[in-house]
């Protein structure tokens, strides 16, 4: 079964930064492109970041663009993202997507992260 | 960025019967290579999303087949045959054509 569990979330005050984590199983991590998405309280889906098997092709939405980055370890089946100069709009759940076909195919359960001060 | 808008924003819908949500797009969704990257999720109320179509009209496994996907270019339509008490949650149509991909804003489905 395919799993992604995500971790790393929690209260920031504006400024800070976080770096999130994401553990993949069930299936073969380096094959697959990986990203992050999120869901600020109460409203609908947007996409953060993407990356290619091989961590070389990386995609941003402008909005996160200089201080997020995305990062993967294959030896560890792990997908990450650094978060810094967290903003107030940046409060939402972050989930770890698996993709296909320039989609989504599983999704993580999600980690709160809350910047505020 | 590529603007998808979602009719209608809410559905409430009567047990059995069909539904439709529309999704258009601000630019064609025809990738340069053929194929078109338009999706669909579900996401129940306090869970993850769920894909239920791509490709437009891809159902994923384990989809009911009452769920179907159809459309081109930069219309399309998800429908729901008859309705059951399980497909309340909120619908979301993305495109996977154009970095960055967007989603729509959500169509709330509930039972009336």
């Amino acid at each position: 079964e395919v799993q992604l569990v995500e971790s790393g979330g929690g209260s920031v005050q504006p400024g800070g930064s976080l770096r999130l984590s994401c553990a993949a199983s069930g299936y073969m991590f380096s094959s697959h492109w990986m990203g992050w998405v999120r869901q600020a309280p109460g409203k609908g889906l947007e996409w953060v970041a993407n990356m290619d098997q091989d961590g070389i092709e990386k995609y941003y939405v402008d909005s996160v663009k200089g201080r997020f980055t995305i990062s993967r370890d294959n030896a560890k089946n792990s997908l990450y993202v650094q978060m810094n100069s967290l903003r107030a709009e940046d409060t939402a759940v972050y989930y770890c997507v698996r993709m296909d076909w320039a989609s989504v195919d599983c999704w993580g359960q999600g980690t709160l992260v809350t910047v505020s001060s | 960025d590529v603007v998808m808008t979602q009719s209608p924003l809410s559905l409430p819908v009567t047990l059995g019967q069909p539904a439709s949500i529309s999704c258009r797009s601000s630019q064609s969704l025809v990738h340069s290579g053929g194929n078109t990257y338009m999706n669909w999720f579900q996401q129940r109320p306090g869970q993850s999303p769920r894909r239920l179509i791509y490709q437009v009209s891809h159902r994923d496994s384990g989809v009911p087949d009452r769920f179907s996907g159809s459309g081109s270019g930069s219309s399309f339509t998800l429908k729901i045959s008859r309705v059951e008490a399980e497909d309340v949650g909120v619908y979301y149509c993305m495109q996977g054509t154009h970095w960055p991909f967007t989603f729509g804003p959500g169509t709330k489905v509930d039972i009336k």
